[in-house]
C-alpha cells in the first residue's frame, strides 16, 4: 500500500508567480484535503475533494484552487503569490467513511 | 470567537516520565478529537481519535481523556522515551464543520535521556 506522497518538496518562487502543488491519495482514499501550515503553527484547512468536487473550504481567497482527478489524486493551485504564502502545504487523504487522515511530507513553498 | 489552545511553550521531561499534553477548546461542540504526532519538516502522522460520549481511549503507552464539560482534552506518553519527542496537535471535528479537522498549534514535547 503506496502512502500519500507529494511534489515537489521545495519549491522557491516570486510575489505575482503561480505555482502548482501536487499530490497522490493513499491506495482506496476518495477524500482529499489540502492544508496550508506556517511555521509554529497547526495546519490551516484550505479545501476538500470527494469524487472530484470541492465539497468544502477554509477561509482562503479565490487564487487557492484546486482539482481532484479521477484517480484521486489532487493538485492546489495559488495564482498571484505573496510573501505571506509561504509555508508548508499538506495534503491529507481518507475514506470518506472514516475520520483518519493520512498526511503526505508536504511542500514547502518559499515566496520571495 | 472559537479557539484551540495548546501550551505554545515545550514540555520538557526525564526519560521514563509521563508527559502530559493539554487541549483545551472554547465555543466548540466537537464530535470528535484527534490527536496527531508531527516531527519537523514532516507531515501529521494520525495518533489517536476520541468520540464526545468516549471518557478515555488508549492506545499502547498511549492515553487520551476527553472531558467535554471542562472543554478539555488530555494527552498521556507512559514511559516516555527520547524518540516521542516531536510536537503534538490537536484537531476538533465538528458536525458543523462537517467533520473537518480543526487544529490547535501543537505543543513541543522533549524528552532528555
Amino acid at each position: 500500500e503506496t502512502g500519500v506522497t507529494q511534489s515537489p518538496t521545495h519549491l522557491i518562487k516570486t510575489r505575482g508567480q503561480q505555482v502548482t502543488l501536487r499530490c497522490s491519495s493513499q491506495s482506496g482514499h476518495n477524500t482529499v484535503s489540502w492544508y496550508q501550515q506556517a511555521l509554529g503553527q497547526g495546519p490551516q484547512f484550505i479545501f476538500q475533494y470527494y469524487r472530484e468536487e470541492e465539497n468544502g473550504r477554509g477561509n482562503f481567497p479565490p487564487r487557492f484552487s484546486g482539482l481532484q482527478f479521477p484517480n484521486y489524486s489532487s493538485e492546489l493551485n495559488v495564482n498571484a503569490l505573496e510573501l505571506d504564502d509561504s509555508a508548508l502545504y499538506l495534503c491529507a487523504s481518507r475514506d470518506r467513511r472514516y475520520n483518519e487522515q493520512f498526511f503526505g511530507p508536504g511542500t514547502r513553498l518559499t515566496v520571495l | 470567537s472559537q479557539k484551540i489552545e495548546q501550551n505554545s511553550e515545550a514540555l520538557n521531561i526525564q526519560e521514563g516520565k509521563t508527559a502530559t499534553l493539554t487541549c483545551n477548546y472554547t465555543n466548540y461542540s466537537p464530535a470528535y478529537l484527534q490527536w496527531y504526532r508531527q516531527d519537523p519538516g514532516r507531515g501529521p502522522v494520525f495518533l489517536l481519535l476520541i468520540r464526545e460520549n468516549e471518557k478515555e481511549k488508549r492506545k499502547e503507552r498511549l492515553k487520551v481523556t476527553f472531558d467535554t464539560t471542562l472543554k478539555q482534552s488530555l494527552f498521556h506518553i507512559t514511559a516516555s522515551q527520547p524518540a516521542d519527542s516531536a510536537t503534538y496537535l490537536c484537531a476538533l471535528l465538528t458536525s458543523g464543520g462537517s467533520y473537518i479537522p480543526t487544529f490547535g498549534r501543537g505543543t513541543s514535547l522533549i524528552v532528555h535521556p
